[in-house]
Order: structure tokens, then C-alpha cells, then sequence
């Protein structure tokens, strides 16, 4: 599969919303329901923010949501703080036999 | 809580075989919902999933590495393990265990840095 297409970089001031965009095709992004992101500091694991496309896991903040249409599906971080910036990966369930597909990442600063 | 703990050597020569354990805590690895995967970060790149094992057996890979990849579980142990065999530099990388979804990967391990070379 080849990995999905997100922004290298995204940019934002404190308070301010940001919307990272994932574009896959109609075989991962646009087939399923499946769509992950997750966030990742300087040096440590990936975190997940957001599941099932929309689903926020418990103590992730609402500041942090997702969408899906068509092939591409979205996550949006509103009143942005100085602690969200960090890269941002999305991934998609691409059907039997893989457990998922990556986007290629994007670096939020917070200005 | 559960956590995943990766183990392993740090440093692989090219061509030899790189092995890495990852230590389930918390709950069991015998779960029916959930798979146990491997995904690996090159240094300032962006994260590849390897692999995924379910406590029974069953295992998906991925296309571009299946020839040289396996993953393995002990659930006497709580452990899934990861095997890549003849490694390049270009498999140098930060390699994580997770606990699988349908496509989300949560939590995840510390990760643990491999590097090729001689």
C-alpha cells in the first residue's frame, strides 16, 4: 500500500484552530471507517488522539476532533496550545491482511 | 494499566538478524479482540507498520517486507516477538510494539532504537 498524503508542516497561534488533512484513496481512507491519528513529541512514542475516524479515546482533550469525506479525512485541534505542537501521523485500515497504512506526517507549530 | 515494554539489541551488523521482544503488562495477551503489531520510525522519518500477531496465531504482514519479517507470540510469557532477517542500513530505525486495532495502534511502547552496522 502506499502511504497516505498528508502536509509536511502546518502553522497556528495559540487559541487559534488547525486542520491536518490525510488523503488516501477509496482502497484505505475512503473504503472504511478507520482512521487513526495520533500525536508524537520530540522523542517519544506516538500517542493516539483520535480513533474510528471520530472517536475520541478517554482524557484526550475535545479541543482535538476528526472528520472523513471521501478519501480524505481531517483532524482539527481548535484553541490551539503551546503543547500541541508536535507531529501529527494519520493511518487507515486498508482491508484484510494489514492492520493499517501511514500518512507521511505534519509538523504543527504553535507561533 | 496496560503497558508494552520492548526489548532487544541495540545495535545489528548488516546482513544478520534483527530480534526484539515486547513484554505485555496489565492485562493478557490472550485477547480475542485485539492483535499485538510492530511499527518502526527511521530517524527522522515518518512510522511504517511491520506487522501484526493475534494470541492465536494468525499474522499480517506487510507487503513490502513479508520475505524478511516474522512475528511471533508466547502467551506463557505475555510476549510477541519480531524478527527481520538480512538488515541493511536502511532498516535502522526506532521500533515500537502496540497493541492492534482496526487500524489504531494503542498504547504504545517506549520504543527501542536499532541500529545497522558494522
Amino acid at each position: 500500500q502506499s502511504a497516505l498524503t498528508q502536509p509536511r508542516s502546518v502553522s497556528g497561534s495559540p487559541g487559534q484552530s488547525v486542520t491536518i488533512s490525510c488523503t488516501g484513496t477509496s482502497s484505505d481512507v475512503g473504503g472504511y471507517n478507520y482512521v487513526s491519528w495520533y500525536q508524537q513529541h520530540p522523542g517519544k512514542a506516538p500517542k493516539l488522539m483520535i480513533h474510528d475516524v471520530s472517536k475520541r479515546p478517554s482524557g484526550v482533550p475535545d479541543r482535538f476532533s476528526g472528520s472523513k469525506s471521501g478519501n480524505t479525512a481531517s483532524l482539527t485541534i481548535s484553541g490551539l496550545q503551546a503543547e500541541d505542537e508536535a507531529d501529527y501521523y494519520c493511518c487507515s485500515y486498508a482491508g484484510s491482511y494489514t492492520s493499517g497504512v501511514f500518512g507521511g506526517g505534519t509538523k504543527l507549530t504553535v507561533l | 494499566q496496560l503497558q508494552l515494554q520492548e526489548s532487544g539489541p541495540g545495535l545489528v551488523k548488516p546482513s544478520e538478524t534483527l530480534s526484539l521482544t515486547c513484554t505485555v503488562s496489565g492485562d493478557s495477551i490472550r485477547s480475542i479482540s485485539y492483535y499485538w503489531g510492530w511499527i518502526r520510525q527511521p530517524p527522522g522519518k515518518g512510522l511504517e507498520w511491520i506487522g501484526s500477531i493475534h494470541f492465536s496465531g494468525s499474522t499480517y504482514y506487510n507487503a513490502s517486507l513479508r520475505s524478511r519479517v516474522t512475528v511471533s507470540v508466547d502467551t506463557s510469557r505475555n510476549q510477541f516477538s519480531l524478527k527481520l532477517t538480512f538488515v541493511t542500513a536502511a532498516d535502522t530505525a526506532i521500533y515500537y510494539c502496540a497493541r492492534v486495532g482496526y487500524s489504531s495502534f494503542d498504547p504504545w511502547g517506549q520504543g527501542s532504537l536499532v541500529t545497522v552496522s558494522a
